[in-house]
This record gives structure tokens, C-alpha cells and sequence, in this order.
């Protein structure tokens, strides 16, 4: 079947650099991908989205970039914070209905 | 967004029996679905809820097991049925909103099948 994947389990990043987490996807036809961070003992927190027809989007601190050429999707966090520390997955929309398909999801530990 | 709970938050069971899982929507929506997210791995959508109809199972989740309720816009109940440690997960609902659909999790219940 489909797959959305990641390519590093876990990431180590100091205080104050910038975070890249990477996820391939498989279905070209997808148009529309989440990127959710979970913390311990939560669920998953709505970090920012990105349709197909987009290259890059910006928030708070966070960029999602999409190259569609490739199928590949990616998360940077800017001057990461301890708090950013986290499971970070993404997600991609199956159907009309909504369905997410998530990757596998990556540990993002902050250090000092 | 939306503010969403669960009924519980946690719990342990023991073999055999089944526990229902509650959420609670704080605004009416359309789709509501419910996930597995097993120990240490990624979610894995059990089946989608929509008010009025029959819930729809993935493939791997059966209603004999995991039947759902769906009594109104703002709430819905997952039962884990006849339950064995294999289903020691958390169980999360999420709700889709907007256009395309952004999806909203609740808290999640986390349980443990002894």
C-alpha cells in the first residue's frame, strides 16, 4: 500500500539550532499534508499543513517544504527550544474524507 | 481548532473484558475518526465515524471487535471488545475540520490489558 515515511527515527539537536525533519511520501496524487508533534502523554498537536499546490509554508518558528518531484517533505524548527522536544510525524491525506496516513514519526530530543 | 476530550484518560483491564472510550467534541462536526497508537509506534486509523451512518472499518479492524457510536455531531464512543494485552494502545479520536479537513486529536486514552 501507500506509505508515508520517515528517514531518521531519532535527532538530536542543541539549544538554539535549527531542527530539519524529513518524511517521503509515496502517493503522488496526495494534495494536502500535516505535521503534528506529540509530547509525552499527549495527543498529537496540529503544527502546521501545506496543499499540494504549495512549495513552502511558514508559521511560528516552522517551515514545511514540499518538493512534489520527489515526494518529500520536510519540518525545519527554527532556534530549537527544550520545549520543541518531542515525537514529531507527518501525515498525509488518503481521501476526500480526511483520512490521514502517518509516518513512522521522529524523536527530537533538545540538549543544552 | 476544536477542544476535545476523552473519557477516561487511562486504564487498566483485564483480559477478557471491554472498556468504551468517550469523546467529546466542544463544536458539531462531520467526521470523526478514531486511532490505535501502539507502544512506542506511529497512529493507525481504526475507522471513521460519521453521524447518521455506519462507522467504516480499515482493513485489520473489525466492528465485532471495535464498534463504534456515533449518537450526535459532538460525540462518539469506541468499545475495545473482549480485550487481550495486544490491545494495550492508546486510543485516540480526532476530529476533521475545515477545508481540507485539518484534524484535531484529543488527549488519548492510554490502555493497559492485563
Amino acid at each position: 500500500g501507500e506509505n508515508v515515511g520517515l528517514h531518521l527515527p531519532t535527532l538530536s539537536v542543541q539549544e538554539g539550532d535549527n531542527s530539519i525533519i524529513n518524511c517521503a511520501y509515496s502517493n503522488s496524487a496526495s494534495d494536502y499534508f500535516i505535521w503534528y508533534k506529540q509530547e509525552s502523554g499527549k495527543g498529537p498537536q496540529f503544527i502546521i499543513d501545506i496543499r499540494s499546490n504549495m512549495d513552502k509554508r511558514q508559521g511560528q518558528r516552522v517551515t514545511v517544504l514540499l518538493n512534489k518531484t520527489v515526494k518529500h517533505l520536510s519540518l525545519q524548527i527554527a532556534a530549537t527550544q527544550p520545549g520543541d522536544s518531542a515525537v514529531y510525524f507527518c501525515a498525509e491525506k488518503r481521501d476526500s474524507w480526511g483520512k490521514l496516513q502517518f509516518g513512522a514519526g521522529t524523536q527530537v530530543v533538545v540538549t543544552p | 481548532s476544536a477542544v476535545i476530550s476523552q473519557k477516561p484518560s487511562r486504564d487498566i483491564c483485564q483480559r477478557g473484558t471491554s472498556l468504551t472510550i468517550q469523546c467529546q467534541v466542544d463544536s458539531q462536526v462531520t467526521m470523526m475518526f478514531w486511532y490505535r497508537q501502539q507502544p512506542g509506534q506511529s497512529l493507525t486509523l481504526i475507522a471513521t465515524a460519521n453521524q447518521g451512518s455506519e462507522a467504516t472499518y480499515e482493513s485489520g479492524f473489525v466492528i465485532d471487535k471495535f464498534p463504534i457510536s456515533r449518537p450526535n455531531l459532538t460525540f462518539s464512543t469506541l468499545t475495545v471488545s473482549n480485550m487481550s494485552p495486544e490491545d494495550s494502545s492508546i486510543y485516540l479520536c480526532s476530529v476533521g475540520m475545515g477545508s481540507p479537513n485539518e484534524q484535531f486529536f484529543g488527549p488519548g486514552t492510554r490502555l493497559t490489558v492485563l
